[in-house]
């Protein structure tokens, strides 16, 4: 079956410390994108890629980076340097250029103990 | 400042009836997208509109656009409980292709 899978479904931050979320998709897509969801909000845009080793930040980047070094992998690592990074994190990927439909994974939902 | 409004944000209905979801948006796009999600869950693509006047429609949901009003319409019609959920519009700027979110309209429909 062709999809996004992101991992892990919950994950547990302590104070400091760098934690990293993975998402891979088999769809063969060109682009990626990392959004953040807060409670009764909308989608912030952290990051996004349209080619591998090339990415773009979005409104929220700072205290996350990325990377892009295959074309179906687009982790997310959450920095010491974010300091509310209690949110739902999901993963999109759309088949060429941004006005393409993107499809989404089923996010990561990270909690800061 | 670039934004989209969504009207209402909560939406509570009995099952059987009409209602219409409104989506504004501030700048010029030709490509409005709306997005279903469940509580917990990620986000389902239900329709992307293409350009002035398109007007899609799946099941109960019918979806249109309006680019000189900028302004998009999600339409429920003869509502059922398993529509409950929160339903998002974005639209695309035209000058970069960045994708803009509204909050969502949380939609609950009583049996």
């Amino acid at each position: 079956d062709g999809g996004i899978t992101q991992s892990p479904k919950y994950l547990f931050r302590k104070e400091g410390q760098n934690v990293t979320l993975s998402c891979e998709q088999n769809l063969n897509h060109d682009a990626m994108y990392w959004y953040r969801q807060d409670p009764g909000q909308g989608l912030r845009l952290i990051y996004y890629s349209q080619i591998v080793n090339d990415f773009q930040k979005g409104d929220i980047a700072e205290g996350y980076s990325v990377s892009r070094e295959k074309k179906e992998s687009f982790p997310l690592t959450v920095t010491s340097a974010q300091k509310n990074p209690t949110a739902f994190y999901l993963c999109a990927s759309s088949i060429g250029v941004k006005r393409e439909t993107q499809y989404f994974g089923p996010g990561t939902r990270l909690l800061v103990l | 400042e670039l934004k989209v409004e969504q009207n209402p944000l909560f939406l509570s209905m009995q099952e059987g009836k009409n209602y219409t979801i409104y989506c504004n948006y501030s700048t010029t796009s030709d490509r409005l997208y709306w997005y279903r999600q469940d509580p917990g869950k990620s986000l389902e693509s239900l329709f992307v509109l293409l350009s002035n006047g398109a007007v899609k429609q799946e099941g109960r949901l019918m979806a249109s656009l309006d680019t000189k009003a900028r302004l998009s319409t999600l339409h429920i019609t003869a509502a059922v409980h398993d529509l409950s959920a929160t339903y998002f519009c974005a639209f695309c700027m035209n000058r970069d292709d960045k994708i803009i979110f509204g909050k969502g309209t949380r939609l609950h429909i009583l049996p």
